[in-house]
C-alpha cells in the first residue's frame, strides 16, 4: 500500500521535449507538493496545492505547469525541457490541517535531460 | 542564499561512535523538522520540534531546538550502520505549510 506514488521512476529525454510526471496519494490528505532536488541534494519546493487550489508557487519557470484534477492527484507537466531541469522531482502530501504539518514524500522521479 | 545551513556536509564515522549534525539559520522558525533520506527514496520525517529549547529523544537520536528557534541539532549516540543516510532539517513558518530545507548532511556509518 504505497502512500504517495509517482510515475515514472526514471525519465530520460531529449532537450526541447515535453514530459509529464504523475503523483497520487491515498492518505486522504488535502495538500500536495512538488519539490526539486538537485545534484547537491538541495531540496526546494516548487508548488503546493490545497484541495486542488494552488497555494504556493515559487519562482519556477512557466515551462513547469502543475495540474491537480482532484485532491488525491498532482501532476507536473514540463514543456521545452532544458539540461538544467535534470534533477530528482519529489511529490509529497500532508494533512494540511495547519503548520507544523508532516509531509509524506513519494519515491521520486529522476529526470535526465540529454 | 540558503536560509538553513547544515554542518557538516559529510560525516563518516565508525559504528559505535557518536555524532552531531547542526542546522543554523538567521531566521526564526515556528517549527523545525528533521528528515532522513535513503538512496533512491524520498525523505522520511524523524521529528518535529516547535518550542524554543525543546529536546526530543527518539531511541538513540536526540533533537534539540535552539532557545531562539533559529537553530537545531541532531545527536546520534552509538551510531549503527542503519543510521547511514542523508539528514535534512526543514524550517516551517506559522502561516502555511511551506518548508525550507537545509542542504543536508550525508552520514556514513562504517561497520
Amino acid at each position: 500500500d504505497t502512500a504517495v506514488s509517482q510515475t515514472p521512476k526514471y525519465l530520460v529525454t531529449q532537450m526541447g521535449n515535453d514530459k509529464s510526471i504523475k503523483c497520487e496519494q491515498n492518505l486522504g490528505h488535502d495538500t500536495m507538493y512538488w519539490y526539486k532536488q538537485d545534484s547537491k541534494k538541495f531540496l526546494k519546493i516548487m508548488f503546493s496545492y490545497n484541495n486542488k487550489e494552488l497555494i504556493i508557487n515559487e519562482t519556477v519557470p512557466n515551462r513547469f505547469s502543475p495540474k491537480s484534477p482532484d485532491k488525491a492527484h498532482l501532476n507536473l507537466h514540463i514543456n521545452s525541457l532544458e539540461l538544467g531541469d535534470s534533477a530528482v522531482y519529489f511529490c509529497a502530501s500532508s494533512p494540511g490541517a495547519g503548520a507544523p504539518d508532516t509531509q509524506y514524500f513519494g519515491p521520486g522521479t529522476r529526470l535526465t535531460v540529454l | 542564499t540558503q536560509l538553513l545551513e547544515q554542518s557538516p556536509q559529510f560525516l563518516s564515522i565508525q559504528e559505535g561512535e557518536n555524532l552531531t549534525v547542526y542546522c543554523n539559520s538567521s531566521s526564526v522558525f515556528s517549527s523545525l523538522q528533521w528528515y532522513r533520506q535513503e538512496p533512491g527514496e524520498g525523505p522520511v520525517l524523524l521529528v518535529t520540534v516547535v518550542t524554543g529549547g525543546e529536546v526530543k529523544k527518539l531511541k538513540r537520536l536526540t533533537f534539540q531546538f535552539g532557545d531562539a528557534r533559529k537553530d537545531s541539532s541532531l545527536h546520534i549516540t552509538a551510531a549503527q550502520t542503519g543510521d547511514t543516510g542523508l539528514y535534512l532539517c526543514a524550517g516551517g513558518k506559522a502561516a502555511g505549510n511551506k518548508l525550507t530545507f537545509g542542504g543536508g548532511t550525508r552520514v556514513l556509518v562504517k561497520p
